[in-house]
Protein backbone atom coordinates (compact mmCIF):
# COMPACT_ATOMS: atom_id res chain seq x y z
CA UNK A 1 0.00 0.00 0.00
CA UNK A 2 1.28 3.28 -0.73
CA UNK A 3 1.92 5.90 1.66
CA UNK A 4 0.14 9.14 0.54
CA UNK A 5 -2.27 8.06 -2.49
CA UNK A 6 -3.78 10.62 -5.04
CA UNK A 7 -5.84 9.98 -8.18
CA UNK A 8 -3.32 10.70 -11.33
CA UNK A 9 -6.11 12.15 -13.13
CA UNK A 10 -6.21 13.70 -15.20
CA UNK A 11 -9.29 15.63 -13.85
CA UNK A 12 -10.61 17.98 -16.41
CA UNK A 13 -13.32 20.46 -15.19
CA UNK A 14 -14.75 24.03 -17.10
CA UNK A 15 -14.23 27.27 -15.83
CA UNK A 16 -16.08 28.77 -13.24
CA UNK A 17 -16.41 24.54 -11.67
CA UNK A 18 -15.71 23.16 -8.24
CA UNK A 19 -12.44 21.23 -8.75
CA UNK A 20 -12.25 18.48 -5.88
CA UNK A 21 -8.42 16.71 -5.48
CA UNK A 22 -8.44 13.88 -3.34
CA UNK A 23 -5.73 12.05 -1.08
CA UNK A 24 -5.46 9.43 1.55
CA UNK A 25 -2.42 8.45 3.65
CA UNK A 26 -1.74 5.26 5.50
CA UNK A 27 0.16 6.60 8.78
CA UNK A 28 -2.95 7.31 11.30
CA UNK A 29 0.00 9.47 13.13
CA UNK A 30 0.25 11.77 10.83
CA UNK A 31 0.08 15.35 12.12
CA UNK A 32 0.31 18.14 9.36
CA UNK A 33 -1.01 17.49 5.65
CA UNK A 34 0.50 19.98 2.95
CA UNK A 35 -1.32 21.18 -0.77
CA UNK A 36 1.28 21.78 -3.37
CA UNK A 37 0.37 23.34 -6.63
CA UNK A 38 3.60 22.12 -9.49
CA UNK A 39 3.28 23.78 -13.21
CA UNK A 40 4.95 21.62 -15.62
CA UNK A 41 8.76 22.48 -15.54
CA UNK A 42 8.20 24.40 -12.51
CA UNK A 43 9.06 24.05 -8.49
CA UNK A 44 5.87 22.60 -6.12
CA UNK A 45 4.36 26.07 -4.76
CA UNK A 46 2.65 25.33 -1.27
CA UNK A 47 -0.93 26.25 -1.13
CA UNK A 48 -2.12 24.88 2.14
CA UNK A 49 -1.57 23.24 4.94
CA UNK A 50 -3.73 21.40 7.69
CA UNK A 51 -3.36 19.87 10.79
CA UNK A 52 -7.00 20.11 12.45
CA UNK A 53 -9.78 17.97 11.57
CA UNK A 54 -12.37 19.95 9.52
CA UNK A 55 -12.11 23.02 6.84
CA UNK A 56 -9.58 25.17 6.49
CA UNK A 57 -10.15 27.94 3.62
CA UNK A 58 -8.10 30.37 2.07
CA UNK A 59 -9.46 32.61 -0.79
CA UNK A 60 -10.87 29.80 -3.90
CA UNK A 61 -8.95 27.04 -1.80
CA UNK A 62 -10.58 25.01 1.01
CA UNK A 63 -8.46 22.16 2.38
CA UNK A 64 -10.40 19.51 4.38
CA UNK A 65 -9.03 17.06 6.93
CA UNK A 66 -10.92 13.61 8.09
CA UNK A 67 -8.13 11.73 10.64
CA UNK A 68 -10.59 9.12 11.12
CA UNK A 69 -10.83 8.36 7.28
CA UNK A 70 -7.31 9.01 7.10
CA UNK A 71 -8.34 11.38 4.24
CA UNK A 72 -7.31 15.01 3.05
CA UNK A 73 -8.87 17.10 0.48
CA UNK A 74 -8.59 20.46 -1.67
CA UNK A 75 -11.55 22.22 -3.38
CA UNK A 76 -11.03 25.24 -5.81
CA UNK A 77 -13.43 27.14 -6.33
CA UNK A 78 -14.33 29.66 -8.94
CA UNK A 79 -11.73 27.32 -11.15
CA UNK A 80 -9.61 29.43 -13.64
CA UNK A 81 -7.37 27.75 -16.35
CA UNK A 82 -4.39 29.10 -14.66
CA UNK A 83 -5.16 26.29 -11.78
CA UNK A 84 -4.29 23.65 -14.45
CA UNK A 85 -1.14 22.51 -12.88
CA UNK A 86 -0.31 18.89 -11.25
CA UNK A 87 -1.37 19.45 -7.46
CA UNK A 88 1.03 17.41 -4.71
CA UNK A 89 -0.48 16.21 -1.43
CA UNK A 90 1.87 15.49 1.43
CA UNK A 91 2.17 14.22 5.07
CA UNK A 92 3.99 15.59 7.71
CA UNK A 93 4.54 12.53 10.25
CA UNK A 94 5.35 14.69 12.64
CA UNK A 95 7.05 14.07 16.42
CA UNK A 96 10.94 13.06 15.46
CA UNK A 97 10.58 12.51 12.30
CA UNK A 98 12.88 15.55 11.52
CA UNK A 99 10.77 17.14 9.13
CA UNK A 100 10.42 14.07 6.64
CA UNK A 101 7.04 14.63 3.92
CA UNK A 102 6.05 11.89 2.51
CA UNK A 103 4.60 13.26 -1.33
CA UNK A 104 1.44 11.41 -3.30
CA UNK A 105 2.22 11.17 -6.80
CA UNK A 106 0.09 14.26 -7.67
CA UNK A 107 -3.17 14.72 -9.74
CA UNK A 108 -3.29 16.37 -12.84
CA UNK A 109 -6.04 19.44 -13.15
CA UNK A 110 -7.11 20.71 -16.47
CA UNK A 111 -9.26 23.82 -16.53
CA UNK A 112 -11.00 23.77 -19.82
CA UNK A 113 -12.25 27.57 -20.82
CA UNK B 1 17.55 37.43 -3.13
CA UNK B 2 14.32 35.84 -1.21
CA UNK B 3 13.30 32.41 -0.54
CA UNK B 4 15.19 29.25 -1.69
CA UNK B 5 17.70 29.71 -4.51
CA UNK B 6 19.10 27.08 -6.68
CA UNK B 7 22.65 26.63 -9.32
CA UNK B 8 22.67 25.86 -11.84
CA UNK B 9 19.24 25.54 -12.87
CA UNK B 10 20.24 23.39 -15.79
CA UNK B 11 23.46 20.41 -15.84
CA UNK B 12 24.54 18.12 -17.96
CA UNK B 13 27.44 16.17 -17.08
CA UNK B 14 29.16 12.85 -18.48
CA UNK B 15 29.19 9.87 -15.92
CA UNK B 16 32.72 10.77 -15.19
CA UNK B 17 32.28 14.24 -14.10
CA UNK B 18 32.35 15.62 -10.47
CA UNK B 19 29.71 18.67 -9.93
CA UNK B 20 28.10 20.08 -7.44
CA UNK B 21 24.35 21.63 -7.00
CA UNK B 22 23.97 24.51 -4.64
CA UNK B 23 21.11 25.60 -2.69
CA UNK B 24 20.84 28.85 -0.35
CA UNK B 25 17.82 29.84 1.78
CA UNK B 26 16.84 33.20 2.65
CA UNK B 27 13.90 32.47 4.96
CA UNK B 28 15.62 31.83 8.31
CA UNK B 29 15.18 28.47 8.40
CA UNK B 30 16.52 25.84 10.47
CA UNK B 31 16.29 22.72 8.21
CA UNK B 32 17.51 22.20 4.52
CA UNK B 33 16.50 19.17 2.48
CA UNK B 34 17.28 17.52 -0.90
CA UNK B 35 14.54 15.72 -3.16
CA UNK B 36 15.04 13.89 -6.56
CA UNK B 37 11.69 14.23 -8.82
CA UNK B 38 11.63 11.58 -12.08
CA UNK B 39 9.05 11.50 -14.51
CA UNK B 40 6.13 9.36 -13.25
CA UNK B 41 7.08 9.00 -9.66
CA UNK B 42 6.66 10.76 -6.27
CA UNK B 43 9.30 13.38 -4.99
CA UNK B 44 11.68 10.87 -3.22
CA UNK B 45 13.45 12.80 -0.10
CA UNK B 46 17.38 11.97 -0.20
CA UNK B 47 18.67 13.99 2.78
CA UNK B 48 17.58 16.29 6.05
CA UNK B 49 19.84 18.38 7.29
CA UNK B 50 18.42 20.25 11.11
CA UNK B 51 20.77 22.64 12.48
CA UNK B 52 23.48 21.55 10.24
CA UNK B 53 23.65 17.88 11.15
CA UNK B 54 22.67 15.34 8.45
CA UNK B 55 19.45 13.38 10.42
CA UNK B 56 18.55 11.73 7.60
CA UNK B 57 19.88 9.90 4.35
CA UNK B 58 17.18 7.93 2.54
CA UNK B 59 19.29 4.81 1.36
CA UNK B 60 20.52 7.03 -1.09
CA UNK B 61 23.97 6.07 -3.24
CA UNK B 62 27.02 7.29 -2.15
CA UNK B 63 28.04 8.96 -5.50
CA UNK B 64 25.23 11.48 -3.99
CA UNK B 65 27.49 13.69 -1.22
CA UNK B 66 25.74 16.52 0.79
CA UNK B 67 27.13 19.22 2.51
CA UNK B 68 25.72 21.66 4.72
CA UNK B 69 28.52 24.18 5.92
CA UNK B 70 26.07 26.41 7.42
CA UNK B 71 21.88 26.88 8.50
CA UNK B 72 21.55 28.42 4.90
CA UNK B 73 23.32 26.84 2.47
CA UNK B 74 23.43 23.04 1.13
CA UNK B 75 25.10 21.48 -1.42
CA UNK B 76 24.97 18.50 -3.32
CA UNK B 77 28.37 17.00 -4.37
CA UNK B 78 27.91 14.56 -7.68
CA UNK B 79 30.41 12.07 -8.72
CA UNK B 80 30.34 8.99 -10.96
CA UNK B 81 26.69 9.32 -12.04
CA UNK B 82 24.41 6.77 -14.02
CA UNK B 83 21.93 8.29 -16.67
CA UNK B 84 18.79 6.92 -14.52
CA UNK B 85 20.29 9.86 -12.01
CA UNK B 86 18.82 12.26 -14.72
CA UNK B 87 16.19 14.26 -12.73
CA UNK B 88 15.17 17.45 -11.13
CA UNK B 89 16.88 17.87 -7.94
CA UNK B 90 14.82 20.32 -5.61
CA UNK B 91 16.02 22.11 -2.45
CA UNK B 92 13.64 22.80 0.67
CA UNK B 93 13.73 24.18 3.50
CA UNK B 94 11.55 24.36 6.39
CA UNK B 95 11.45 25.78 10.39
CA UNK B 96 11.73 22.76 12.68
CA UNK B 97 10.42 23.53 16.14
CA UNK B 98 11.33 22.59 19.78
CA UNK B 99 9.43 21.38 22.25
CA UNK B 100 5.98 22.19 20.20
CA UNK B 101 3.68 20.90 17.18
CA UNK B 102 6.06 21.89 13.99
CA UNK B 103 3.89 22.33 10.74
CA UNK B 104 6.96 21.65 9.17
CA UNK B 105 5.66 24.16 5.75
CA UNK B 106 8.56 23.77 3.76
CA UNK B 107 9.21 25.76 0.90
CA UNK B 108 11.19 24.53 -2.38
CA UNK B 109 13.68 26.31 -4.43
CA UNK B 110 13.54 26.31 -8.26
CA UNK B 111 15.58 23.16 -8.97
CA UNK B 112 18.25 21.67 -10.84
CA UNK B 113 17.52 20.19 -14.03
CA UNK B 114 20.59 17.04 -14.59
CA UNK B 115 21.05 15.45 -17.01
CA UNK B 116 23.48 12.65 -17.31
CA UNK B 117 24.92 11.25 -20.32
Amino acid sequence: QKEVEQNSGPLSVPEGAIASLNCTYSDRGSQSFFWYRQYSGKSPELIMFIYSNGDKEDGRFTAQLNKASQYVSLLIRDSQPSDSATYLCAVNPGGTSYGKLTFGQGTILTVHP
Amino acid sequence: ETGVTQTPRHLVMGMTNKKSLKCEQHLGHNAMYWYKQSAKKPLELMFVYSLEERVENNSVPSRFSPECPNSSHLFLHLHTLQPEDSALYLCASSHLGSGRLSYNEQFFGPGTRLTVL
